[in-house]
């Protein structure tokens, strides 16, 4: 069964760090991009960025919202993946989503974790 | 970045009845168009891909279609758990970009 599961969600005053977690299982971790999707409370979905596979190098694009602030990385030994979040903005209060596609231009986002909770405020 | 809009931007429906949902792209994507679906308090759902590939356990009540710069996605007859918001995505350039949703209700 695939399973995406996020974590390291909470509090955070502005400009601080966090870095989110996304556990996945039940497919072939380095097979696949992964991609962090969020959404702020009653608003629509953005697209944060993706980590590319291994046949890909592990390479990341960003929203320019957030580019320069966060960045993607990869644990194959965990088959984690990891958004580290720096200079947090009060913007960025959003539920964030990891979401796996395949490395077709045509076939992303089939599959998504539960969301964790990324809350910015003093 | 590629601009996506959609029409109505919400909707009140009948069960039974046939809905449609116009999403625009600001240039041509091609057939880079996703549909999801999403319920409140729930993760998104893919309903579409490649503009019209039904995903797999998706009823066939849903379809999709369009190429370029404007796409649309149908329920032939809605049904009481259709209920919900829907949003395209398009990826045929970074940064990809959803579109506002469109949110479906009750009649």
């Amino acid at each position: 069964e695939v399973q995406l599961v996020e974590s390291g969600g909470g509090l955070v005053q502005p400009g601080g760090s966090l870095r989110l977690s996304c556990a996945a299982s039940g497919f072939t971790f380095s097979d696949y991009f992964i991609d962090w999707v969020r959404q702020a409370p009653g608003k629509g979905l953005e697209w944060v960025g993706r980590n590319r596979n291994k046949a890909k190098s592990y390479t990341s694009q960003y929203a320019a919202s957030v580019k320069g602030r966060f960045t993607i990385s990869r644990d194959e030994s965990k088959n984690s993946l990891y958004l580290q979040m720096n200079s947090l903005k009060i913007e960025d209060t959003a539920v964030y989503y990891c979401a796996r596609s395949t490395d077709s231009w045509n076939d992303v986002l089939d599959f998504w974790g539960q969301g964790t909770l990324v809350t910015v405020s003093s | 970045d590629i601009q996506m809009t959609q029409s109505p931007s919400a909707m009140s429906a009948s069960v039974g009845d046939r809905v449609t949902i116009t999403c625009r792209a600001s240039q041509g994507i091609s057939n880079y168009l996703t549909w999801f679906q999403q319920k409140p308090g729930k993760v998104p759902k893919r309903l579409i891909y490649a503009s019209s590939s039904l995903q797999s356990g998706v009823p066939s009540r849903f379809s999709g279609s369009g190429s370029g710069t404007e796409f649309t996605l149908t329920i032939s007859s809605l049904q009481p758990e259709d209920f919900a918001t829907y949003y395209c995505l398009q990826h045929s350039s970074y940064p990809f970009t959803f579109g506002p949703g469109t949110k479906v209700d009750i009649k």
